[in-house]
């Protein structure tokens, strides 16, 4: 199986500063069509994952542009360019291009 | 679009579950419904899913033994039943389109079930 390191694990942020959560994978994730299919997804407490960003850098529909994804073959990022109270929560990372489909470990945001 | 589980399940050890998952406002042929879990405190994992399509499934090497997701057209809902359940299995079940491209992604609320004797 495809394992996906994310880190840190644990991330305090100051509010209205920029954070950043690294996803690395233990094989690439170029697909044979030629696509990389990484997703992240945001989970606030108490409620069910939401995808933010597939294909790397592609945003969902309705997310905000302060989140980005970056990245290629085995080493992605997600960037919060200026972090709301909202952001509190779990991100994660899964990849979307081998069978079964895995996901990191999680990210924790919190405000400082 | 509305995706809508079925409700809590506290279950003995050794028995099964059979959780449901409908969905509307979208063709539910359109997208596989994937089935991934949450234990207490911990990330999410992947368990396997269906192509309401054509009823091909695959599944997680670590459920295959004794998860089975369905698909049935003529409601729009998709099941997902485990078997041989212990305490390990107590986590909050989601149902989701869990889409790797195109710009909407759907995901449930969630299904709880509790595992205890």
């Amino acid at each position: 199986d495809v394992v996906l390191t994310q880190s840190p694990l644990s991330l305090p942020v100051t509010l209205g500063q920029a954070a950043s959560i690294s996803c690395r994978s233990n094989q690439s994730l170029v697909d044979s069509d030629g696509n990389t299919y990484l997703n992240w997804f945001q989970q606030r407490p108490g409620q069910s994952p939401r995808r933010l960003i597939y294909k790397v850098s592609n945003w969902e529909s309705g997310v905000p542009d302060r989140f980005s994804g970056s990245g290629s073959g085995t080493d992605f990022t997600l960037k919060i360019s200026r972090v709301e109270a909202a952001d509190v929560g779990i991100y994660y990372c899964m990849q979307g291009t081998h069978w079964p489909r895995t996901f990191g470990q999680g990210t924790k945001v919190e405000i400082k | 679009v509305q995706v809508v589980q079925s409700g809590t399940e506290v279950k003995k050890p050794g028995s099964s579950v059979k959780i449901s998952c409908k969905i509307s406002g979208y063709i539910f042929t359109d997208y596989h419904m994937h089935w991934v879990r949450q234990a207490p405190g911990k990330g999410l994992e992947w368990m396997g899913r269906v192509d309401p399509e054509d009823d091909e499934t695959s599944y997680a090497p670590k459920f295959q033994d004794r998860v089975i997701i369905t698909a049935d057209t003529s409601t729009d809902t998709s099941y997902m039943e485990l078997t041989g359940l212990t305490s390990e299995d107590t986590a909050m079940y989601y149902c989701t389109t869990l889409r790797v491209a195109g710009a909407v992604d759907y995901w449930g609320h969630g299904t709880q079930v509790t595992v205890s004797s």
